[in-house]
């Protein structure tokens, strides 16, 4: 069936340092791998997308790489910030989407 | 506001006890999707529609669980016979989607707590 793996379930860094979240999926016909950042106790909100016409994007210190050969994808967080501490959920799909399981960042002041 | 909006916001209920819950999407949205997120997890999808024309539903969704979509507005999700394990945060999301998934965006949820 479709699935989403993520890694790592929990990531730690230093102010300004870069975070890097990786996922894999199953279902070879997704198209559409969204990013979602959640705070706690808020809804998801979508914080950056891809699709598989194109293996790069990026939007300011975010960006997503997309491997569809390889089924992986992961998003890159540069010059982190307090503020950038949530859980973080990929996802894919193509019609609806399947979500993982969640990274939780930590960014230290 | 016009998000996405959920009602009610908590409900707590007794095991074997009906629930219905009902959501709003944006109202230009074309696409609404249901989800169970459990702490610690991400969302788990239930079912989605296209207008009122419900596309799909998990395979591992109880036949408990029935939502409906009536006039391709709000939609309601009703679990039958509710057990302790249904106790979870039940979100809703739209999206104006052509050919394919697009971004959804999400309501406040309904924290469902089954006693």
């Amino acid at each position: 069936g479709e699935n989403v793996e993520q890694h790592p379930s929990t990531l730690s860094v230093q102010e300004g340092d870069s975070a890097v979240i990786k996922c894999t999926y199953s279902d070879s016909a997704s198209n559409y791998f969204p990013w979602y950042k959640q705070e706690l106790g808020k809804r998801p909100q979508l914080i950056i997308d891809i699709r598989s016409n194109v293996g790069e994007k990026k939007d300011q210190r975010i960006a997503v790489t997309l491997n569809k050969t390889a089924k992986h994808f992961s998003l890159h967080i540069t010059e982190t910030q307090p503020e950038d501490s949530a859980v973080y959920f990929c996802a894919a799909g193509y019609d609806k989407v399947i979500f993982g399981p969640g990274t939780s960042l930590s960014v230290i002041p | 506001d016009t998000g996405v909006s959920q009602d009610p916001r908590h409900k707590i209920t007794k095991r074997g006890q009906n629930v219905t819950f009902r959501c709003d999407p944006i109202s230009e949205h074309n696409r609404l999707y249901w989800y169970r997120q459990t702490l610690g997890q991400g969302p788990e999808f239930l079912t989605y529609f296209q207008n009122e024309a419900q596309l799909e539903k998990s395979r591992l969704l109880s036949d408990r669980f029935s939502a409906e979509r009536p006039k391709g507005s709000f939609s309601t999700l009703e679990i039958q016979r509710t057990e302790q394990g249904d106790s979870a945060m039940y979100l809703c999301a739209s999206s104006l989607a052509g050919t394919g998934a697009s971004e959804q965006y999400f309501g406040p949820g309904t924290r469902l707590t089954v006693t």
